[in-house]
């Protein structure tokens, strides 16, 4: 099941703020997060294991919702630095809970 | 945190021949995986590299066409096997420090003609 990411692409001038979501049709275990600029590898930025967790980056945090099934992505102040796509990796609960299934990704572009 | 080191970064083959690529951790990893991207696409799990046995298969990939050894808890490889124009793609390991951090290898850019 892959998770669904929203929006599908957002762009933004610096010092902007911005949400990414990931929300999920089944439950989840565990959200990953990660950021890939073009021709680049993915660069992790996050795990989210419990629900409820919250995590800091810098000025990148996310959230985690276990009953609501979904996480979202919170990019404050926004650096142009922060340009590429983000993708969600989602974990599910049962079996092979380590398993990710990464959502179409979400293309943030920063402006100066 | 863990450097991985992927290769080659990129090559072009032909049809009908086979790649190994090859990805090397600088220390123990829990759990290694490689996925496929296609250019502006999503992340697709391939299999997971369990060490000392058989990959765990996904839907759609198998062992015959993408063979994959872990022979320990820092290095593994993935083979293409006769391989075809819609082999192309990149290909990618990842690999996990427990349930804390993940990262990725930079990547195989496949072009098969």
């Amino acid at each position: 099941q892959q998770p669904v990411q929203s929006p599908q692409a957002v762009i933004l001038r610096e010092g902007e703020d911005a949400v990414i979501n990931c929300s999920s049709s089944k439950a989840l275990y565990s959200v990953h997060w990660y950021r890939q600029k073009h021709g680049e590898a993915p660069v992790f930025l996050m795990i989210l294991l419990k629900g409820g967790e919250q995590k800091g980056h810098e000025k990148i945090s996310a959230s985690f919702n276990e009953k609501k099934q979904q996480s979202s992505l919170y990019l404050t102040a926004s650096q142009l630095s922060y340009s590429g796509t983000y993708f969600c990796g989602t974990g599910y609960s049962g079996g092979s809970n380590y398993k990710l299934t990464f959502g179409k990704g979400t293309l943030l572009t920063v402006n100066p | 945190s863990a450097v991985i080191s992927q290769k080659p970064s990129r090559d072009i083959c032909q049809r009908g021949t086979s790649l190994t690529i090859q990805c090397q951790v600088d220390s123990q990893v829990t759990m290694m995986f490689w996925y496929r991207q296609q250019p502006g696409q999503s992340l697709t799990l391939i299999a997971t590299a369990n060490q000392g046995s058989e990959a765990t298969y996904e839907s759609g990939f198998v062992i015959d066409k993408f063979p994959i050894s872990r022979p320990n808890l820092t290095f593994s490889t993935l083979t293409v096997s006769n391989m075809s124009p819609e082999d192309s793609s990149i290909y990618l390991c990842s690999a996990w420090t427990g349930w804390t951090e993940a990262f990725f290898g930079q990547g195989t850019r496949l072009t098969v003609v």
